[in-house]
């Protein structure tokens, strides 16, 4: 069974700063990966995905993350915070099964994201 | 923002009782599932669908039911609501044309459900 571990469940920073929320995966062959963000009170958005093409992410808000399949990691990573970035962060995996996963996912516990001026 | 409507968004209930949770689509997306949101839990599924009339379990069943008679709806149902219930409910669904995981799931707003 897979499952997905995001270390620290709150991470504080000031603007300007780097932004660097960890995750890390475990599942017996590579997954795909996403990290999705959440605002109060609604749903979530996602952020970018990794599917077996680049290790390395862009996604939407300045937003990236590095796939390395050595760490079994997929740490998301954005070079100067701002203040709109504060909400709670998901990263999951979906098993690359070779179709039959359904496209069920396993999500880490949440990284809420604090953003100080 | 993909077309999922999520209904009831609030509901208040007391232990025991039946509640249906209602989540509709307008993308024609052909997996939907459901999930529950708990802190220091992240999202964990409940139930999903593949098709009209065809859905399995996820990790967390027990004391869930589902449905799904028309591709755009798809119900969740609490037989007998217990405390350990309350929650938050998301609808996501997906349009993979295959049966695998590298489409993103789109979610809804959620549903928030206290259980007294």
């Amino acid at each position: 069974a897979q499952s997905v571990t995001q270390l620290g469940s709150h991470v504080s920073v000031s603007e300007g700063a780097l932004v660097l929320l960890r995750c890390n995966y475990s599942s017996s062959v590579p997954p795909y990966l996403f990290w999705y963000v959440q605002y109060p009170n609604k749903g979530l958005q996602l952020l970018l995905k990794y599917t077996s093409a680049a290790t390395l992410v862009k996604g939407i808000n300045g937003f990236e993350a590095e796939f390395k399949k050595s760490e079994t990691s997929f740490h998301l990573t954005k070079p100067s915070a701002h203040m709109s970035d504060a909400a709670e962060y998901f990263c999951a995996v979906s098993e690359n099964a070779g179709g039959t996963s359904y496209g069920k996912l396993t999500f880490g516990q949440g990284t809420i994201l604090t953003v100080h001026p | 923002d993909a077309g999922i409507t999520q209904s009831p968004r609030h509901k208040v209930t007391e232990t025991g009782t039946p509640v249906t949770l209602r989540c509709h689509q307008t993308e024609n997306h052909r997996y939907m599932y459901w999930y529950r949101q708990d802190p220091g839990h992240g999202l964990r599924l409940i139930h999903y669908s593949y098709g009209v009339k065809d859905t399995d379990k996820g990790e967390v069943s027990d004391g869930y039911s589902v449905s799904r008679s028309k591709t755009e709806d798809f119900l969740l149902t609490l037989e007998s609501a217990t405390s350990s219930q309350t929650s938050v409910y998301f609808c996501a669904i997906s349009e993979s044309a295959r049966a695998d995981g590298n489409q993103p799931q789109h979610f809804g707003d959620g549903t928030r459900l206290s259980i007294l």
